[in-house]
């Protein structure tokens, strides 16, 4: 059974930084491609980061570029997504996802955890 | 980027209506390339569809996918009470990969 289990969200001030993570199971881990998505309260699905599964291609949407970095490590099957210069707008509740092709870019979740809920705020 | 106008913003039905959702996109979605997902509330995205009208393990056959380029659909047949939930589409043909802003289906 796959599971995504994700941890290391809170409460940080502005200008701060987070890591959070995500332990997977159930799957060859490094065969797949991961993304982080985030969800803004009370408000729709925001794709953030993904990379491919041997780590070596990252993407980053605009929003997050410069700030956030993902990573991952194969050997722990964990996925890493360290944040920094947070801000208000990007509180939310950040989900990992699995994706649902065998390739080496991002393309759908099927597979998600639980998500981790980021509060940005003084 | 691709935008996803999804609607309506909100479908009020009985269980055991037709449910009918629709996700334009802005341009053409390479191949199909579309995902529909269902959200409850406190819970994480599940994915219903993928490459327009393929079903993901384990979902029922009243969740059907369909259209291509610039217009698709979501159809569930016949709701159940367990279907009253946001769905969201996503496009993955081109980079970044975007969601639509979700369509809420509750009860009438």
């Amino acid at each position: 059974e796959v599971q995504l289990v994700e941890s290391g969200g809170g409460l940080v001030q502005p200008g701060g930084s987070l890591r959070l993570s995500c332990a997977a199971s159930g799957f060859t881990f490094s065969s797949y491609a991961m993304s982080w998505v985030r969800q803004a309260p009370g408000k729709g699905l925001e794709w953030v980061s993904a990379i491919s599964g041997s780590g070596g291609s990252t993407y980053y949407a605009d929003s997050v570029k410069g700030r956030f970095t993902i990573s991952r490590d194969n050997s722990k099957n964990t996925l890493y997504l360290q944040m920094n210069s947070l801000r208000a707008e990007d509180t939310a509740v950040y989900y990992c996802a699995k994706d649902g092709l065998f390739s080496d870019n991002w393309n759908y979740g099927d597979y998600w955890g639980q998500g981790t809920l980021v509060t940005v705020s003084s | 980027e691709i935008v996803l106008t999804q609607s309506p913003g909100t479908l009020s039905l009985s269980p055991g209506e037709r449910a009918t959702l629709s996700c334009r996109a802005s341009q053409s979605v390479s191949s199909s390339y579309l995902a529909w997902y269902q959200q409850k509330p406190g819970q994480a995205p599940r994915l219903l569809i993928y490459g327009a009208s393929s079903r993901a393990t384990g979902i029922p056959d009243r969740f059907s996918g369909s259209g291509s380029g610039t217009d698709f659909t979501l159809t569930i047949s016949r709701l159940e009470p367990e279907d009253f939930a946001v769905y969201y589409c996503q496009q993955y043909g081109s980079s970044p990969e975007t969601f639509g802003q979700g369509t809420k289906v509750e009860i009438k």
